[in-house]
């Protein structure tokens, strides 16, 4: 069974620019996450999906970052304009459905560098 | 909310110690419990969980039970080898409404021959 894809894996920008992240989470997995994770720190949620509908978006910083759910399979999360803050791995993670006994599983994250 | 509260790090071992990494937890109702390992360059691995009171999750010889009492879901090791060196997250799971998982800061952990 395929995992979580990311792309890209590692991204330099320079403060005020753009960048996009992907993901396509498992077959069949009709929840999606985003979450952001800062050097030396656990993993935050920035976003919640159910099939293509927002579940919980309350710590995504929506001045800047955007996030998109199509058709409820791919997902792509943007940031625009980056700030040096910004800087850390972004981790998509999908489950099978809502079911707080499901595992999530992780894709390996997309690594920012903001300079 | 919910929240994880994680043995600070780094943790240091000699090849074959006993480790333990504590992990406490502030949850409403009957959370389920997690460990997640992450190993150099790599993503977020589940290692273990375990989803109600005195469950006990085991995998790859970790073993962590879930103490609703004194809301604890430590991780342990009996024999760890150089190939356990990595980073732990604890992380728990909330009731049905708020199942998104919440982590803990993460244990660095390095196991030296």
């Amino acid at each position: 069974e395929a995992g979580v894809a990311q792309s890209p894996r590692y991204k330099i920008i320079e403060k005020r620019q753009s960048v996009a992240f992907w993901c396509n989470p498992i077959s069949g997995h009709a929840t999606l996450y985003w979450y952001q994770q800062i050097l030396g720190q656990g993993p935050k949620l920035l976003i919640q999906f159910q099939n293509n509908g927002v579940v919980d978006d309350s710590q995504l910083p929506k001045d800047r970052f955007s996030a998109e759910r199509l058709k409820g399979v791919d997902s792509t999360l943007k940031i625009q304009p980056a700030k040096l803050e910004d800087s850390a791995v972004y981790l998509c993670a999908s489950r099978i459905g809502q079911g707080a006994f499901d595992t999530i599983y992780f894709g390996e994250g997309s690594w920012l560098t903001v300079v | 909310g919910n929240s994880v509260t994680q043995m600070e790090g780094p943790v240091t071992l000699s090849e074959e110690a006993f480790l333990t990494i504590n992990c406490t937890y502030t949850a409403t109702g009957y959370p389920s419990l997690f460990w997640y390992v992450q190993y150099p360059g790599e993503g977020l691995q589940l290692l273990l969980k375990a989803t109600k009171a005195d469950d006990k999750g085991s995998n790859k010889g970790f073993e962590a039970t879930y103490r609703k009492e004194t809301t604890s879901f430590h991780l342990e090791k009996g024999s760890v080898q150089v190939s356990d060196s990595a980073v732990y997250f604890c992380a728990l799971s909330g009731d049905f409404g708020n199942e998104k998982l919440t982590f803990g800061t993460g244990t660095r952990l390095t196991i030296i021959p």
